[in-house]
């Protein structure tokens, strides 16, 4: 079973700190991971993927096998950066799609 | 633009009473929709799959009966809770993706609240 642990329920950090939102996984087989964004009264939407290794809004998140992790890193927060932030492995659907196991989110505010 | 569409975004209905959220895919053809429910300060969780033609499938502790689910074009599914009751009151929200590995859209998502 996929399970997803973000252990911070919230994040405070300042604007120009450096942000480390943290996620760790268990799975079975080869994960593949998303990281969603809410931002606040908007739809859940796509922040980054692992596999695209990109970086999104000067987000950026490396999977680490080893430690089983996907963190998600911005050297200088923003203002705009306030959000909840979801880490979620997904299960590709035989049918189409994806289901998606999301983790309890963390709460990012960043302070001026 | 939207490429997922759901209605009602809010709805309040009394305790017995049915209700049903439409979800649309406004962009491509999805043979697939999913949907999540989230409670109040928790994450989303997955309950069900809808499978265009075919039944829907459940997640563990997600009663059928309950929470019916339609699927019975390419772009529209709806879930409708029947019988609701307090307890059913949270946020409902719906996804499609073009395919497998590829992008989750979201709906709005739907405030029930059951009185």
């Amino acid at each position: 079973a996929q399970r997803v642990t973000q252990p911070e329920k919230l994040l405070s950090v300042f604007k120009g700190a450096p942000v480390e939102l943290k996620c760790n996984y268990s799975y079975s087989g080869s994960p593949e991971l998303f990281w969603y964004v809410q931002y606040s009264r908007q739809r859940l939407q796509l922040l980054l993927r692992h596999i695209s290794r990109e970086s999104i809004k000067g987000f950026t998140a490396d999977l680490n096998k080893g430690e089983t992790s996907f963190h998600l890193k911005k050297p200088f927060a923003q203002e705009e950066d306030s959000a909840m932030y979801y880490c979620a492995p997904i299960r590709p659907y035989t049918g189409g799609g994806n289901k998606l196991t999301f983790g309890t989110g963390t709460q990012l505010k960043v302070e001026l | 633009g939207a490429v997922v569409s759901q209605h009602p975004s809010r709805v309040i209905c009394k305790s017995g009473t049915s209700v049903k959220i439409e979800c649309r895919s406004l962009d491509f053809q999805a043979t697939t929709m999913f949907w999540y429910r989230q409670f109040p300060k928790q994450s989303l969780m997955l309950m069900a799959t809808s499978n265009e033609g075919s039944k829907a499938t459940y997640e563990q502790g997600v009663e059928k009966d309950k929470f019916l689910i339609n699927h019975a074009s390419l772009t529209l599914s709806t879930l409708t809770v029947t019988s609701a009751h307090p307890e059913d009151s949270s946020f409902y929200i719906c996804s499609v993706s073009r395919g497998q590995h590829t992008e989750a859209f979201f709906g709005q998502g739907t405030r029930l609240t059951v009185v």
